[in-house]
């Protein structure tokens, strides 16, 4: 079975600095997705970013960027710039190639942002 | 384009009820998925819906149980509520189209059983 790992439980950054979430999976699977989820005090899970495990490149928006190391099962998350509004839970998750939609996260992170 | 609802927002039970919640997905939507999301388990599968038909189930008691209907709404049920049933239960619905559709999420409803 896959498994996410979120090691920092809690981080916090600076207004308008960078900060580097961090995430591992384990999988037996080539082919995958990943992504990241915001959860804000309203509770909707938002969609930050996401990544094709076949896609050598980086995904990026906006301020948003990852680190995909394909071979070390990891998946970064940087936020650049932090602004107030990105103080959140954060969520990694990962997704089979299968027919399946369903999700594997991780156990968060709580991202505080301080002025 | 409205996003995913779900009803209701809150809701307070005893031990032993049963309850339904509900879920509409954004237009066009045909999948479904179900999420438990609790402090110290964080979040877990529940199932998956397309088309009415049960796709995938996560590793839960036969105490839950879904559907969808032919409009792609989404109701799931847990009958004899125990205390460890209070939980942030969130909706997600896709496009289900090739490559890695996204998962748009509701609200939650946040259910506590006392």
């Amino acid at each position: 079975a896959q498994t996410v790992t979120q090691s920092q439980p809690e981080m916090s950054v600076q207004e308008a600095e960078t900060v580097t979430l961090s995430c591992t999976y384990d999988t037996s699977e080539s082919d995958y997705y990943l992504f990241w989820y915001k959860q804000p005090p309203s509770r909707q899970m938002i969609l930050v970013i996401r990544q094709e495990a076949y896609k050598q490149q980086n995904a990026t928006e906006n301020r948003f960027s990852v680190n995909f190391q394909k071979a070390a099962k990891s998946f970064s998350l940087k936020i650049s710039d932090s602004q107030l509004g990105d103080a959140a839970m954060y969520f990694c998750a990962y997704r089979g190639q299968g027919g399946s939609e369903k999700l594997v996260f991780g156990k968060g992170t709580k991202l505080t942002v301080n002025p | 384009k409205a996003g995913v609802t779900q009803t209701p927002r809150y809701l307070i039970k005893t031990r032993g009820q049963q309850v339904t919640l509900s879920c509409s997905p954004i237009s066009g939507h045909r999948s479904v998925s179900w999420y438990q999301q609790t402090p110290g388990q964080g979040l877990q599968f529940l199932f998956e819906y397309f088309s009415e038909t049960q796709r995938n189930k996560g590793n839960f008691p036969g105490r839950f149980s879904g559907r969808q209907f032919s409009n792609s709404r989404s109701e799931m049920n847990v009958s004899t509520l125990e205390l460890g049933d209070s939980a942030l239960y969130l909706c997600a619905s896709s496009y289900r189209g090739e490559g890695a559709s996204p998962l748009h999420f509701g609200n939650g409803t946040r259910l506590t059983v006392t």
